[in-house]
């Protein structure tokens, strides 16, 4: 099974700061991966797929970048409403798998 | 719009079964598969396989196998996940995601989620 890391697992941050995911993966997936945005109590909300194309409706201030084993998730402007748990998903090989999230707090 | 509706919560006893729907709307189910994920409180997100809405092509996640049913009727563009054998570790929110079939995947869209309890 293809492993995904993400570090960090919890971030401290404040509204206006630049925020950067780091997701890396135990053998190269190309560029199939996504990234998912979840809230306590919510299912979990698609922001970004095929490691960097902006899922329709999300804000501009998310973007994806990586290919291969190195992948980056980046909030440009860290929003009240983006604090939220942040996951990364391949889709490259079955099973599927995500990595094990990352809590943005202020 | 696009709508999955997942069945209502259940408490379940050890060793008893639990088949939780996820009553799809506003797309063609033969264009897509349905993904189900689980979330036990308070960790992280767990594959654990996929219908295909098309031929009903199925993959399950290894852990599960022998497990796990995903069934599908295409009358009502429902989906359906049975877990048996049920262990207090089940306990957790499983939801259905829809994923276009093809090269790309991506869940766009998801269910509310269904808490199934495993407890004594």
């Amino acid at each position: 099974d293809i492993q995904l890391t993400q570090s960090p697992s919890f971030l401290s941050a404040s509204v206006g700061d630049r925020v950067t995911i780091t997701c890396r993966a135990s053998q190269g997936i190309s560029n199939f991966l996504a990234w998912y945005q979840q809230k306590a109590g919510k299912a979990p909300k698609l922001l970004i797929y095929a490691a960097s194309t902006l899922q329709s409706g999300v804000p501009s201030r998310f973007s994806g970048r990586g290919s291969g084993t190195e992948f980056t998730l980046t909030i440009g402007s860290l929003q009240p409403e983006d604090f939220a748990t942040y996951y990364c998903q391949q889709l490259n090989t079955y099973p599927l798998t995500f990595g094990g999230g990352t809590k943005v707090e202020i | 719009q696009v709508q999955l509706v997942q069945s209502g919560a259940e408490v379940k006893k050890p060793g008893a079964s639990v088949k939780v729907s996820c009553t799809t709307s506003g797309y063609t189910f033969s264009t897509h598969a349905i993904h189900w994920v689980r979330q036990a409180p308070g960790q992280g997100l767990e594959w654990m396989g996929r219908i295909s809405g098309y031929n009903g092509n199925r993959n399950y996640e290894q852990s599960l196998q022998g497990r796990v049913t995903m069934t599908t009727d295409t009358s009502t563009s429902t989906a359906y996940m049975e877990l048996r054998s049920l262990k207090s570790d089940d306990t957790a929110v499983y939801y259905c995601a829809r994923a276009p079939l093809g090269p790309y995947i991506n869940f766009d869209y998801w269910g509310q989620g269904t808490l199934v309890t495993v407890s004594s």
